[in-house]
C-alpha cells in the first residue's frame, strides 16, 4: 500500500519563482525522504529528514515536516527550467525494511 | 565510477515468454530492492534483498522472481504468470540492510512492453 501522498499532482511555474509540494502520510514514520525523476529516467534522493526533525535544508531545496499533522513540504527557491521533473515523497516506518512511495508530483518550470 | 547498472533499457516480450532484467551495482551495498513504476504512478515494490542468498516478497511479487548469489547483482524473471508486465522498472540499492535509515540509488530503469 501506498503511504505518502503529493500534493499538487502537478505544478507549473515561471523560472525564478518557488515550487511547494506537499505530501501525507498515514502512520508514523522513521524518516521522510524526497526523489527527483527526470522523465524515462531513475530516481535520485534528495533530502532525507528525520522524525525528530522539523526542518533541514539542502542548496535550494528546503523540507519541512509536522509529525503532529503527518505532513512534510519540499519548497524549491528561484526554480530554473532544470528543475523540471516528477518529484516524489518516501516514507520509512514501524519495523518493516522498506520505503513507500507517493504518486509524485510533476514540476513544470517555464523558461 | 560507482553506481547501478540496469540493462537492457527497453526490452520486447511476446505474451508468454520469461524475460530477464539484469540489476548491478559496485557500490558494495548490501541491500539491493525491484520497484515497478507504471504511469502516472508511485513506485510499488517487487522483491528485496537484504543480504546474499536471501529476498523477501513486496507489495506485487505475482509473477516476479529474483536472486541474490552475489552481492553485486539481484536479477529479476517477469514471467508468464504476470498478467500486466509492461511497465518501467527500477532496481535500487541501500547501503544498510535496515532502509529506515538508508537512502536510495537507483538504476537508470529498464522499460519492458509486451506485445
Amino acid at each position: 500500500s501506498q503511504q505518502g501522498e503529493e500534493d499538487p499532482q502537478a505544478l507549473s511555474i515561471q523560472e525564478g519563482e518557488n515550487a511547494t509540494m506537499n505530501c501525507s502520510y498515514k502512520t508514523s514514520i522513521n524518516n521522510l525522504q524526497w526523489y527527483r525523476q527526470n522523465s524515462g529516467r531513475g530516481l535520485v534522493h534528495l533530502i532525507l529528514i528525520r522524525s525528530n526533525e522539523r526542518e533541514k535544508h539542502s542548496g535550494r531545496l528546503r523540507v519541512t515536516l509536522d509529525t503532529s499533522k503527518k505532513s512534510s513540504s519540499l519548497l524549491i527557491t528561484a526554480s530554473r527550467a532544470a528543475d523540471t521533473a516528477s518529484y516524489f515523497c518516501a516514507t520509512a516506518g514501524g519495523s518493516n525494511y522498506k520505503l513507500t512511495f507517493g504518486k509524485g508530483t510533476l514540476l513544470t518550470v517555464n523558461p | 565510477d560507482g553506481g547501478i547498472t540496469q540493462s537492457p533499457k527497453y526490452l520486447f516480450r511476446k505474451e508468454g515468454q520469461n524475460v530477464t532484467l539484469s540489476c548491478e551495482q559496485n557500490l558494495n551495498h548490501d541491500a539491493m530492492y525491484w520497484y515497478r513504476q507504471d504511469p502516472g504512478q508511485g513506485l510499488r515494490l517487487i522483491y528485496y534483498s537484504q543480504i546474499v542468498n536471501d529476498f523477501q516478497k513486496g507489495d506485487i511479487a505475482e509473477g516476479y522472481s529474483v536472486s541474490r548469489e552475489k552481492k553485486e547483482s539481484f536479477p529479476l524473471t517477469v514471467t508468464s504468470a504476470q498478467k500486466n508486465p509492461t511497465a518501467f522498472y527500477l532496481c535500487a540499492s541501500s547501503i544498510e540492510r535496515q532502509t529506515r535509515t538508508g537512502e536510495l540509488f537507483f538504476g537508470e530503469g529498464s522499460r519492458l512492453t509486451v506485445l
